[in-house]
């Protein structure tokens, strides 16, 4: 059962313009999400979080959008640049004891010159 | 600083092998995490330590081992591997508070393989 989903395997966007990518969860406990970059070979490098109390948090090019009752979220990068092509992770946290994270399966994204 | 630095980053061991991978902060996070990752998967969480003191374990084989010696370092202790072991190991911290989440910070990996 995968209670994080990314159902883009990839994505190609264009140098400049902004790319989106989507994460959706099925664990209503989830209530804190990460995103994360990962090149291959290396660990996964921390870009955003964003707790489930708000909808929305910024941080330079990279923006995350939650919606909860969608239990859907986004990750935008704008403008979108050649060193953003990567794997990116989206990952849900939840406290058992412990924090735990859930990761989806990855979105490979490349971004043409 | 947010580094978190693993040793050794390739290792390469036979079943009958006994090896130990290394991790260590200094960022005074208090929670410490394996995962696993094979090729073109998620990482999959194997142990987490908060306060030296094991609070999750992902009912993981009992040939991997983990140890948390202080605060810093963690290690996992691998014993009578099989092939299909062979993956990414990652190291992870992050600040342990109650109830709270944070984010946790990865290291760069131990790349294992079983022969």
């Amino acid at each position: 059962d995968q209670q994080v989903k990314q159902n883009s395997p990839s994505l190609s966007v264009q140098e400049g313009r902004i790319s989106i990518l989507n994460c959706d969860y099925t664990n209503s406990m989830f209530d804190y999400f990460l995103w994360y970059k990962k090149y291959p070979a290396e660990g996964p490098t921390f870009l955003i979080s964003i707790s489930s109390i708000k909808d929305k948090n910024e941080d330079g090019r990279f923006t995350v959008f939650l919606n909860k009752s969608a239990k859907h979220l986004s990750l935008h990068i704008v403008p979108s640049q050649p060193g953003d092509s990567a794997v990116y992770f989206c990952a849900a946290s939840i406290i058992q004891g412990a924090q735990k994270l859930v990761f989806g399966q990855g979105t490979r994204l490349t971004i043409n010159p | 600083d947010t580094e978190v630095t693993q040793t050794p980053k390739h290792l390469v061991m036979g079943m009958t092998n006994k090896k130990s991978l290394k991790c260590e902060q200094h960022m005074g996070h208090r929670a410490m995490y394996w995962y696993k990752q094979k090729a073109k998967k998620p990482p999959e969480l194997m142990f987490v330590y908060s306060y030296e003191k094991l609070s999750i374990n992902e009912s993981v084989p009992s040939r991997f081992s983990p140890e948390c010696p202080n605060s810093s370092l963690l290690n996992l202790h691998l014993h009578a591997l099989q092939p299909e072991d062979s993956a990414l190991y990652l190291c992870a911290s992050s600040q342990s508070r109650v109830r709270m989440n944070t984010e946790a910070f990865f290291g760069q990996g131990t790349r294992l393989t079983v022969v």
